[in-house]
């Protein structure tokens, strides 16, 4: 069965710095990954997703991700973050499911951003 | 576009009643998901539908929960009787699984059992 860590429970980042969360999988086949936000009172928003091609994937809102095979990781960062991104960010795998994929949540980094 | 809709938004209840949660999801998406999201277990997949049929019901807590698919624009999750312990945000989630799009989440709703 796929799971997913997202080790940091909270991360503190000053508006304007870099931002870097993480994300690990386990999952025996070639995964669909993803990110999600959520902002406070509502669902989750897609960021961005990767199946196949380029490692890199770029996002909404200035975000990218970044597959990492030999890792088993999918970190989501940004050059400079704003303080409307302060957020919870989950991240997913998706498993195969009769030619589809059904996704698994990882348990979320809550973001704060400092003036 | 209409993006998948919840109702209600809130519901705040007392124990022992039967608890309607709805969920319409967006036109033309063939999979539906009913999800929990507690701060004790992160976001739980209770269910999930594939052209109206139920797939997987296997993270539906009780048989206190039940959930249907009578067309393909619309759902409900219902639990009776409910519990304190059943308070959390219940989101809906619609996706075209033809074209392995992501999940469009719906805004939640925020239930209370007092």
């Amino acid at each position: 069965a796929q799971s997913v860590t997202q080790p940091d429970i909270h991360i503190t980042v000053s508006e304007g710095a870099s931002l870097e969360l993480r994300c690990n999988y386990s999952y025996g086949a070639t995964p669909y990954l993803f990110w999600y936000v959520q902002s406070p009172g509502q669902g989750l928003q897609l960021l961005l997703k990767y199946f196949s091609g380029d490692t890199l994937v770029q996002g909404i809102k200035g975000f990218e991700a970044e597959f990492k095979r030999s890792q088993s990781s999918f970190n989501l960062r940004k050059p400079s973050v704003h303080w409307s991104d302060a957020a919870e960010y989950f991240c997913a795998v998706g498993k195969a499911s009769g030619g589809s994929y059904i996704p698994t949540f990882g348990r979320g980094t809550s973001l704060i951003v400092h003036p | 576009d209409a993006g998948v809709i919840q109702s209600p938004r809130h519901e705040v209840t007392e124990m022992g009643q039967e608890v309607t949660l709805r969920c319409k999801p967006i036109s033309g998406h063939d999979y539906l998901f009913w999800y929990r999201q507690t701060m004790m277990r992160g976001l739980e997949l209770l269910i999930y539908f594939n052209n109206n049929v139920p797939i997987d019901d296997s993270g539906m807590p009780e048989d206190r929960f039940s959930a249907k698919m009578p067309n393909a624009s619309f759902s409900t999750l219902k639990i009776q009787p409910s519990e304190p312990r059943d308070s959390a945000v219940y989101f809906c989630a619609s996706r075209n699984g033809i074209s392995n799009q992501p999940q469009h989440f719906g805004d939640g709703t925020r239930l209370s059992i007092l």
